[in-house]
């Protein structure tokens, strides 16, 4: 299996310009995780879905950030407009939840650069 | 106060003995507990969960957990060179819900 793809794998814009993240989870994997990774917050959960359903954005900072799961194999979060405060690591997981808690494998990350 | 609270480090160990990481967790439902290695520029991978009072080993790695303390922890036995990375620690706090949370990491340095 190619695991988690994710796309671009690096990313540099200008603030005020439309960034487009995209993520395609592990094939069989039911649910999907976007998170953002700074050296001063760590490692933070943004949304998951679970069978292409938003189950919990509660992480999305602001409504600047959207994220969609069209269907099994697509993912994308989108930052509109973006600012200098977005520059992060953004990962996508997947995770093969049937029941219980599962492990979430991680995507090689977009590492977003907002100038 | 954090969720989930690690010292950042860095954390240097000397090759061949014990590193011990350590983790605290504010909520006290708390139900399941997870160590990721993060290497420099890559993405985390899990190397345990525990979910139960007690230690979990698994090679040369143990995971203990002390619900009534909210204290968590790993223990890396014979430390390699290899093992050098960061030491992210997540918690699922309510059954059934896949969020995690988790702490800022402890950068770990086995010094050969």
């Amino acid at each position: 299996d190619a695991g988690v793809i994710q796309s671009p794998r690096h990313e540099v814009t200008e603030m005020g310009q439309e960034v487009t993240l995209r993520c395609k989870p592990i094939s069989g994997h039911n649910s999907l995780f976007w998170y953002r990774q700074t050296m001063m917050r760590g490692l933070e959960l943004l949304i998951y879905f679970n069978n292409n359903v938003p189950i919990d954005d509660s992480g999305m900072p602001e409504d600047r950030f959207s994220a969609k799961m069209p269907n099994a194999s697509f993912s994308t979060l989108k930052i509109q407009p973006s600012e200098p405060r977005d520059s992060a690591v953004y990962f996508c997981a997947s995770s093969p939840r049937t029941s219980g808690v599962e492990t979430q494998y991680f995507g090689p990350g977009t590492r977003l650069l907002v100038l | 106060q954090k969720e989930v609270e690690q010292n950042s480090g860095p954390l240097s160990v000397p090759e061949g003995a014990i590193a011990s990481l350590n983790c605290t967790y504010s909520d006290r439902g708390s139900q399941s507990f997870f160590w990721y290695r993060q290497y420099s520029g890559k993405s985390p991978e899990l190397i345990m969960f525990i979910y139960s009072n007690g230690d979990k080993e698994d090679g040369r790695f143990t995971a203990q957990l002390n619900k009534a303390s909210q204290y968590v922890s790993l223990l890396i036995r014979d430390s390699q060179p290899s093992d050098s990375a960061t030491y992210l620690c997540a918690v699922i706090s309510n059954f059934g819900n896949e969020k995690l949370t988790f702490g800022t990491g402890t950068r770990l340095t086995i010094i050969p």
